[in-house]
């Protein structure tokens, strides 16, 4: 099956730096990758995703990158504000119906 | 205006009762999930139905039956209950099989 890492597990930032966290996947299938965002005592929410027909994908203060060659995809945020703190997943999907979960990447911006 | 929606948000019970967790999805959509979310947060899907019909049946104790009555509902049933049940248990839905999927709000389960 697949298996999706993530890295870091932990990442802290300064108010209006960047962030990126990165995923790897193993399954050369997966053409699916959505990152979630998981705020305390909440479920994951979907924030960006990504197909393997693209090569990056953006929406406001963050983008998707996708190298299909190496099966890696990276997260990036920029000009972080407080709230973007949480609990961040990446996933992929093969298609069939599974989403692999990372597991997590906790970021906290220090105002 | 809840798009999926789990009861109850927290449930505390004995080892070895049984016990139920609701969810409903006002989506439209055909797909559902569970997932459990352990203490690491390492998430991991349970289950998944399309069309009322189970195509996803993990590493899963039969201790644990999904029930899906309707595309909308998808419910989960314990058995037995242990220990290492306590957990976060997290529904899912999605239009189609591999779509982009939403999540539920979660219920934390605590084993005693």
């Amino acid at each position: 099956g697949e298996n999706v890492e993530q890295h870091p597990s932990t990442l802290s930032v300064q108010e209006g730096d960047s962030a990126v966290i990165k995923c790897t996947y193993s399954d050369s299938a997966s053409n699916y990758f959505p990152w979630y965002k998981q705020e305390l005592g909440k479920g994951p929410q979907l924030i960006i995703d990504i197909r393997s027909n693209v090569g990056e994908k953006k929406d406001q203060r963050i983008a998707v990158t996708l190298n299909k060659t190496a099966k890696h995809f990276s997260l990036h945020i920029t000009e972080t504000q407080p709230e973007d703190s949480a609990v961040y997943f990446c996933a992929a999907n093969t298609g069939a119906n599974n989403l692999f979960f990372g597991t997590g990447t906790r970021l906290t911006v220090i105002p | 205006d809840t798009a999926v929606s789990q009861t109850p948000k927290y449930l505390v019970t004995q080892m070895g009762n049984d016990k139920s967790i609701k969810c409903e999805q006002n989506l439209g959509h055909d797909t559902m999930y569970w997932y459990k979310q352990d203490s690491k947060k390492f998430l991991k899907i349970m289950f998944s139905y399309n069309n009322k019909e189970l195509i996803i049946n993990e590493t899963v104790p039969n201790r644990f039956s999904p029930k899906s009555p309707d595309k909308a509902h998808l419910n989960l049933h314990i058995n037995s209950l242990e220990l290492g049940d306590s957990a976060v248990y997290f529904c899912a839905s999605s239009q189609v099989v591999g779509g982009t999927q939403y999540f539920g709000p979660g219920t934390r389960l605590t084993v005693l």
